[in-house]
């Protein structure tokens, strides 16, 4: 049974860098068959992708040209995990963010609700 | 990007009646290699993750009762439930997976009349 555990601050200021961690378990964060994503929720915004990362003989990311500029996805193969980080925060970037497993999202992780407040 | 649309915003329905869900792709979702629709239909609860409910427009996830079902082809889509029961309360989304930006529904709200 594959899970997904969030960690990561709650509360950052303008202007910084949010950095969420997703460790997997059940499955490898390396696994040649699977995607790992970065979405957020928001009430203005509803559902967004952010982006994700992906392992096919070598490592693969995509992004939304919303956040394009300031993120970034990695893997971790020693911990078995992936990461988000979004530079550049404003108070717009407020959100719940989610990871996810899945071409189609089959498996989430409990979100982080990511307050950009001074 | 894609641009789906989901109809209508909330419905109430009775328990034990039937619920419709529509969803439409702004262009056809048609993967070629399978011929199937990159489309998954979602549920979430309040303070919980979207649950994974149908992928290839169609296809139950593991473990989802056989009370829901997809249907639809090209760029309408639609999520029934046939039996409304009192936990189906929630949000349903429709996402689609044909290409990047993956992208969401707005959401349809569904309550017990």
């Amino acid at each position: 049974q594959v899970q997904l555990q969030q960690s990561g601050p709650g509360l950052v200021k303008p202007s910084q860098t949010l950095s969420l961690t997703c460790a997997i378990s059940g499955d490898s964060v390396s696994n040649n068959n699977a995607a790992w994503n970065w979405i957020r929720q928001s009430p203005s915004r509803g559902l967004e992708w952010l982006g994700r990362t992906y392992y096919r003989s070598k490592w693969y990311s995509d992004y939304a040209v919303s956040v394009q500029s300031r993120i970034t996805i990695n893997p971790d193969t020693s911990k078995n995990q992936f990461s988000l980080q979004l530079n550049s925060l404003t108070p717009e970037d407020t959100a719940v963010y989610y990871c996810a497993g899945g071409w189609a999202f089959d498996i989430w992780g409990q979100g982080t609700t990511v307050t950009v407040s001074s | 990007d894609i641009v789906m649309t989901q109809s209508p915003d909330s419905l109430a329905v009775s328990l034990g009646e039937r619920a419709t869900i529509n969803c439409k792709s702004s262009q056809s979702i048609l993967y070629s290699s399978n011929n199937k629709d990159s489309l998954t239909w979602y549920q979430q609860k309040p303070g919980q993750p979207p649950k994974l409910l149908i992928h290839w427009a169609s296809t139950r996830a593991s473990g989802v009762p056989d009370r829901f079902s997809g249907s639809g082809s090209g760029t309408d889509f639609t999520l029934t439930i046939s039996s409304l029961q009192a936990e189906d309360v929630a949000v349903y989304y429709c996402q689609q997976y044909y290409s990047i930006p993956l992208t969401f529904g707005g959401g349809t709200k569904v309550e017990i009349k």
